[in-house]
């Protein structure tokens, strides 16, 4: 099946501190990958839609500047969170559909295991 | 604003029961329908899909969906300890590229 493979898996650094997170679709192609974010005991918040080759899309209440996006293969998609603070601890998922699939509805999006990110 | 709505729970079952998990969202245009399962620490993981009005069983699970009401929900027959995890309705708009809406979800609780 199709496997989304997320790294690190967990990070805990001090604030001020720059994390980058990858996320790889292992066997099979995705010009779209999306981002979530998930604090404790909530739900998953999507914080952007990755487009390989051009720029992410930012949901409301997101700063983009803050939170870098890059998408610059059809396999990978990175997210650096920039001068992080322990406000942005949190659990970041990253999801993928496959493109050759097609963009319909009924394509599940396959998820990485995430990475717990904890800012001292 | 684009909503899913679930009972937080907890919904607490005895073992070999039938749990009932429930889900309304808000926009009307949304297309198709999923239910994840998440244990704590971890990322979902896809249980059900659900497409066109009316039932999809799968297993010991049933989706069940009626998009007039804007209402779909998940049976869990036959419900194990293993079951118990938090499960999430999860939303898609037709439009291309469109990312799923989740709801809070549901926390199961199976006790043996």
């Amino acid at each position: 099946g199709a496997v989304v493979s997320q790294h690190p898996s967990w990070v805990i650094c001090k604030s001020g501190t720059s994390v980058k997170i990858e996320c790889r679709s292992l066997d099979f192609q995705a010009t779209t990958m999306f981002w979530y974010r998930q604090f404790p005991k909530q739900s998953l918040m999507l914080m952007a839609t990755s487009n390989e080759g051009s720029k992410a899309t930012y949901e409301q209440g997101v700063e983009k500047d803050k939170f870098l996006i890059n998408h610059a293969s059809l396999t990978l998609s990175t997210l650096t969170v920039t001068s992080a603070h322990p406000e942005d601890s949190s659990f970041y998922i990253c999801s993928a559909r496959d493109s050759d699939r097609g963009d319909y509805s009924n394509q599940p999006q396959h998820f990485g295991d995430g990475t717990r990110l904890s800012i001292l | 604003q684009k909503e899913v709505e679930q009972n937080s729970g907890p919904l607490s079952v005895p073992e070999g029961a039938i749990a009932s998990l429930n889900c309304t969202y808000s926009d009307r245009v949304s297309q198709s329908f999923f239910w994840y399962r998440q244990y704590s620490g971890k990322s979902p993981e896809l249980i059900m899909s659900i497409y066109s009005n009316g039932d999809k069983e799968d297993g010991r699970f049933t989706a069940q969906l009626n998009k007039a009401s804007q209402y779909v929900s998940l049976l869990i027959r036959d419900s194990q300890p293993s079951d118990s995890a938090t499960y999430l309705c999860a939303v898609k708009a037709r439009q291309a590229g469109t990312a799923l809406i989740f709801g809070k979800g549901t926390t199961l609780s199976v006790s043996s």
